[in-house]
């Protein structure tokens, strides 16, 4: 099955750090995505890539569709408290059904 | 402003046993899904439907059946329960293909004693 690697595993950062992680697929794929899991709840979608080489931000979070369409990384900047929860990068197919495969998930910590 | 319910929220079961899980969007959608979450391991997709009518297996559905009841519901089943299915059910809706905005419900946590 589709390989996907999401690193670092966890993080732990002082408040008002700025934050990167990223997501390899062993294939090329059209889309990627990143979701984020607050505790106890289900993930929501925070950005949604479909071009290589596109770079999108939605407020203190910046995410980039690699070149080579194997990789995307998420930026946030300047974190805050309430950005503590789980990143995952997923990675969406061509098929009717738009399944997504989800990566591994990005645990961020974030100290006062 | 419900988006995706999932019923129940908590479940305790012995081995062997069977239960239910139910799952209502409210958002018209076309698509369902329904993921595990375990540690370290991520989403992974056990079942889903692209639409009223359709099911299909996902990358992980041994010891699970689904029923896509209407447009609005897609439950799953396990008919006998084992330790191994211990795990965060999350269940999400999408409008349909080339969507990848899901929704997803706040989660079943289940333990198989």
């Amino acid at each position: 099955g589709q390989q996907l690697n999401q690193s670092p595993q966890s993080m732990f950062i002082q408040e008002g750090e700025d934050v990167s992680m990223n997501c390899t697929s062993s294939s090329i794929f059209n889309t990627w995505l990143w979701y984020k899991q607050d505790p106890g709840e289900g993930p929501v979608l925070l950005i949604a890539l479909y071009k290589a080489g596109e770079l999108t931000s939605n407020g203190r979070l910046t995410a980039q569709f690699g070149i080579t369409r194997k990789d995307s990384f998420l930026n946030i900047s300047a974190s805050i408290p309430s950005d503590v929860g789980i990143y995952f990068c997923a990675l969406g197919n061509t098929g009717t059904a738009s399944k997504l495969t989800f990566g591994t998930g990005t645990r961020l910590q974030v100290t006062l | 402003n419900a988006g995706v319910t999932q019923t129940p929220k908590f479940q305790v079961l012995k081995t062997g046993q069977s239960m239910t899980l139910q799952c209502a969007q409210d958002m018209n959608h076309n698509s369902m899904y329904w993921y595990r979450q375990d540690p370290g391991m991520g989403l992974r997709l056990i079942y889903y439907s692209a639409s009223e009518g359709t099911t299909d297996k996902g990358e992980v559905p041994n010891g699970y059946n689904v029923s896509r009841l209407n447009k609005r519901e897609f439950s799953l089943r396990l008919e006998s329960a084992a330790p191994s299915q211990t795990s965060v059910y999350f269940c999400a809706s999408s409008a349909g293909p080339f969507n990848y905005g899901y929704t997803f419900g706040s989660g079943t946590r289940l333990t198989v004693v």
